[in-house]
């Protein structure tokens, strides 16, 4: 595809509720992020998918969440009983090998807990 | 362990002066830095990053090890520079994550 595709663009959800976004990275594309940003504020890294190696889950706030990623392919990421505070954009990227490699980023996905 | 520090959440300028827009970091190895830059309704994207000591945009970024910085100058702000910027640290090689700073608002006015 021509970049990072995320859906949905909007989500608006009621409190408690699960829900289940989704990232397609560039193909060819090893490495993909999520990073989660709230109103106004900076970027908060959450997940890191590196290949087949075990994801980096250290930015993670809590269990509620949980990412997987199939291969070098589509990534979802899950909320579970999901709280006020877990409105934000969240934000997907991917790069060529990780690191050092350029970031492509997705236009994100707004989500919002009533 | 990796980290990227913007002291600046907001750097409010005149067309026309100068800018800097801080950025300090912390890793023990060789590092890897950058500058992305996300315009209003548009999505985060690369600016530069160190390696390439290129300008982008009439913006310059030095790596200091000495200091452990990487300041993103331009000489004559433009309205249309106002933006999110955000510093991003890697180690060299690839397979390493990008760690990112918090982001520093520049505001431009006429």
């Amino acid at each position: 595809g021509a970049g990072v595709s995320q859906s949905p663009s909007n989500k608006v959800t009621e409190k408690g509720k699960d829900v289940e976004l989704r990232c397609d990275p560039i193909s060819g594309h090893t490495a993909l992020y999520w990073y989660r940003q709230r109103l106004g504020q900076g970027l908060e890294f959450l997940i890191y998918f590196q290949g087949n190696s075990a994801p980096d889950k250290s930015g993670l706030p809590s269990d509620r969440f949980s990412a997987e990623r199939t291969g070098e392919s589509v990534s979802t990421l899950t909320i579970q009983r999901t709280q006020q505070e877990d409105s934000a954009v969240y934000l997907c990227a991917s790069s060529l090998t990780g690191g050092n490699q350029p970031q492509h980023f997705g236009d994100g996905t707004r989500l919002s807990i009533l | 362990a990796q980290r990227v520090t913007q002291p600046e959440k907001l750097l409010s300028v005149f067309k026309g002066a100068p800018v800097e827009l801080k950025c300090n970091y912390s890793y023990s190895g060789s590092p890897e830095l950058f500058w992305y830059v996300q315009y209003s309704r548009q999505r985060l994207q690369l600016l530069l990053r160190h390696i390439s000591r290129e300008s982008i945009k009439g913006f310059t970024a030095d790596l200091n090890k000495g200091e452990t910085s990487f300041h993103l100058k331009k000489p004559f702000a433009q309205e249309e520079d106002s933006a999110m910027y955000y510093c991003a640290l890697s180690g060299m090689g690839g397979f390493q994550k990008l760690v990112f700073g918090t982001g520093t608002r520049l505001l431009v006015s006429p």
